[in-house]
């Protein structure tokens, strides 16, 4: 059973275009992320929900926005697709409002073209 | 913010010998500091965490010591093994409302054989 999973795992298309990342976690978990690793394997945290609200919004363009339908689920839809947007999308999640393991899912290779 | 520093960004060692990887943190209120382990095309897997009121945690070959006044904290591998070969990230949370994972830029270790 996967406890945090990531559709798609890859994602080519073209600059300009609007893409979605869907995630899921059944681990029960409040709180979930998007962490985007450039190709220098550099994580950054970009947004973080806690019971479908949102609690962190990094310095993130405007292009992307998340959505939290229910707590176990947190999308990601990027718009008007740029170079630099090429990346691996990590969903990731935690049990809450404490300082504790955060699982991560399986990562979604954006690239961009 | 916080802000992570990790050293070195890349570690070869001899099979069997030992690895250290160390990082600093700025802000004292970070209060929690996982270690995850992340394989070539995977995603970043928990290895070890400490909590700011401990000073040392050990499990089985790996070790993190934590020096909260030098704001600094290290990861130990003995006998190191081939499967040992990742890069390795050091992590600061603090609370922000939800946690707050900052990353350190990453350890590239190599185990030769």
């Amino acid at each position: 059973d996967t406890a945090v999973s990531q559709t798609p795992k890859y994602l080519v298309t073209q600059m300009g275009n609007d893409k979605s990342i869907k995630c899921e976690q059944n681990l029960g978990h409040d709180t979930m992320y998007w962490y985007k690793q450039d190709s220098k394997k550099f994580l950054k945290i970009m947004f973080s929900y806690n019971n479908k609200e949102l609690i962190i919004n990094e310095t993130v363009p405007n292009r992307f926005s998340p959505k939290s339908p229910d707590k176990a689920h947190l999308n990601l839809h990027i718009n008007s697709l740029e170079l630099g947007d090429s990346a691996v999308y990590f969903c990731a999640s935690s049990a809450g409002r404490v300082n504790t393991e955060a699982f991560f899912g399986q990562g979604t290779r954006l690239t961009v073209v | 913010g916080e802000n992570v520093e990790q050293h070195p960004s890349t570690l070869s060692v001899q099979e069997g010998d030992s690895a250290v990887i160390k990082c600093t943190y700025s802000d004292s209120a970070s209060n929690y500091f996982p270690w995850y382990k992340q394989e070539l095309g995977k995603r970043p897997q928990l290895i070890i965490d400490i909590r700011s009121n401990v000073g040392e945690k050990k499990d089985q070959r790996i070790a993190v010591t934590l020096n909260k006044t030098a704001k600094h904290f290290s990861l130990h591998i003995t006998e190191t093994q081939p499967e040992d070969s990742a890069v390795y990230f050091c992590a600061a949370s603090t609370m922000q409302g939800a946690q707050k994972l900052v990353f350190g830029q990453g350890t590239r270790l190599t185990i030769n054989p």
